[in-house]
């Protein structure tokens, strides 16, 4: 998992509620992502930032946001919108273009 | 665009026997290939990468992975297999094309079994 750390490890999102994952890293990554995993789909990208104070919508964008206030930080708001959101999400931050480095995942769960 | 296959859902090896996980990625320049591991709910481990250089890549655990760009692969490989070797598997490519995306491609992965 190196120096890129998640929270929480498990979350519940209530109907119609917002939440936030935590995703830090002390790697001096300029560029950081957020997948999610469902069973036997891989990863899908959810968003991708290069850079602080801007970032790009991945494939599955609908029903989240982001934002990149500083370097070290990408947290990813999982909004009401989003009307499946019982998955497995994972943060990475890599130098641009090379080795991907994993946090260790949130489990959200609807309740 | 970058696509990359892993046309196994599923390998199974006794433990001791060599395995091969199977990938095989199409770009339009030339490739950057990784493979990572995944242990159940946990995050990706980086295993090892090819840009240039010697087809052969050797990584962590034992690992290793051969590039064939004849036939577009970069199957990962490991001579004896270990019980603790069973996780799931992901292969990823990235185009070096100039122009092209930074963003890797991630196969669907491949679960890996070892039978003690």
């Amino acid at each position: 998992d190196g120096g890129i750390t998640q929270s929480p490890k498990y979350l519940f999102r209530k109907e119609g509620q917002n939440v936030t994952l935590s995703c830090e890293q002390n790697l001096n990554h300029d560029a950081m992502y957020w997948y999610r995993q469902d069973p036997g789909q891989g990863l899908r990208l959810i968003y991708y930032s290069q850079i602080v104070n801007d970032f790009q919508k991945g494939d599955i964008a609908e029903g989240y946001s982001v934002s990149r206030e500083k370097k070290e930080s990408f947290p990813l708001t999982v909004t009401s919108a989003q009307k499946n959101p019982t998955a497995f999400y994972l943060c990475a931050s890599s130098t641009l273009g090379d080795t991907q480095y994993f946090g260790p995942g949130t489990r959200l769960l609807v309740l | 665009a970058q696509s990359v296959a892993q046309p196994e859902d599923q390998v199974n090896v006794a433990e001791g026997n060599p395995l091969t996980v199977k990938c095989t990625y199409s770009v339009s320049g030339n490739p950057y290939l990784f493979w990572y591991v995944q242990y159940p709910n946990r995050g990706l481990q980086f295993l090892l990468k090819y840009i240039t250089g010697d087809n052969l890549v050797k990584g962590s655990y034992g690992f290793e992975a051969e590039f064939n760009k004849s036939q577009t692969s970069f199957h990962l490989k490991k001579p004896s297999a270990l019980v603790s070797d069973s996780a799931l598997y992901f292969c990823a490519v990235r185009d070096m094309k100039q122009g092209g995306s930074y963003i890797p491609t991630f196969g669907r992965g491949t679960s890996l079994i070892v039978h003690p």
